[in-house]
């Protein structure tokens, strides 16, 4: 069964420092999404992007975030510049053209110190 | 604006007793709502959907959820407990722009 992966699984990084995470949608989807869960808080949209663009983004989602499909497989999401506060697990998910159901990659669990 | 409330944080039951995980949405119109099913570190997996069909709705593991309009609830059921059912359960709402509005989850426990 095809599934979204993503990598890596955690990831502990310094804050200021640039991090990239990568997800592997299901092949033949069309929309994808960055998710994120801070410790003990709901689940938060993040972004979602379609043709190669972005459809929609939340108000978290600043200029230190950056989504990117860098060859028709990948789509990663890249933290400019870390901050204590994005310390969190990050969930990419993906859906086909009708975009009835959203299905979740395991997540990436980052830490920033 | 959509917004999705799980009543219960913690749910514990029997193992062979009933599970009830509650989930009250705010919508403006009839959203697709689905459950999310959250095992420890493992990603979010989905367990049924409503998509305006059918209002009792069945999904995987034995699980099923009931559509309620008139309450606004899309509560979560299962006859009979079994020890791998102890996670943390999602219930979510689909926006108009697609994108998920999640609950704060409730985690089940599950007693031998």
């Amino acid at each position: 069964e095809p599934e979204v992966t993503q990598t890596p699984s955690h990831q502990v990084t310094q804050m200021g420092q640039e991090v990239i995470l990568r997800c592997v949608p299901i092949s033949n989807h069309l929309y994808f999404y960055w998710y994120r869960q801070i410790l003990g808080q709901k689940v938060e949209f993040l972004v979602s992007f379609y043709n190669n663009e972005i459809s929609e983004k939340s108000e978290i989602f600043d200029d230190q975030f950056s989504v990117e499909r860098p060859d028709g497989s990948n789509f990663t999401l890249k933290i400019r510049s870390t901050k204590l506060e994005d310390s969190a697990m990050y969930f990419c998910a993906s859906n086909g053209p009708f975009q009835e159901t959203q299905y979740f990659g395991p997540g990436t669990r980052l830490l920033v110190l | 604006a959509q917004s999705v409330t799980q009543l219960d944080s913690h749910v514990s039951v029997s193992e062979g007793t009933p599970v009830l995980l509650r989930c009250n949405y705010s919508s403006s119109y009839s959203p697709s709502l689905f459950w999310y099913v959250q095992h420890p570190n493992k990603g979010l997996q989905l367990l049924l959907k409503y998509t305006s069909a059918a209002t009792l709705v069945k999904g995987i593991n034995g699980f099923e959820a009931e559509f309620k309009k008139s309450e606004t609830s899309f509560h979560l059921t299962k006859p009979s407990a079994h020890m791998s059912d102890a996670a943390e359960y999602f219930c979510v709402a689909m926006d108009s722009s697609y994108k998920l509005i999640f609950g704060s989850g409730t985690r089940l426990l599950v007693r031998p």
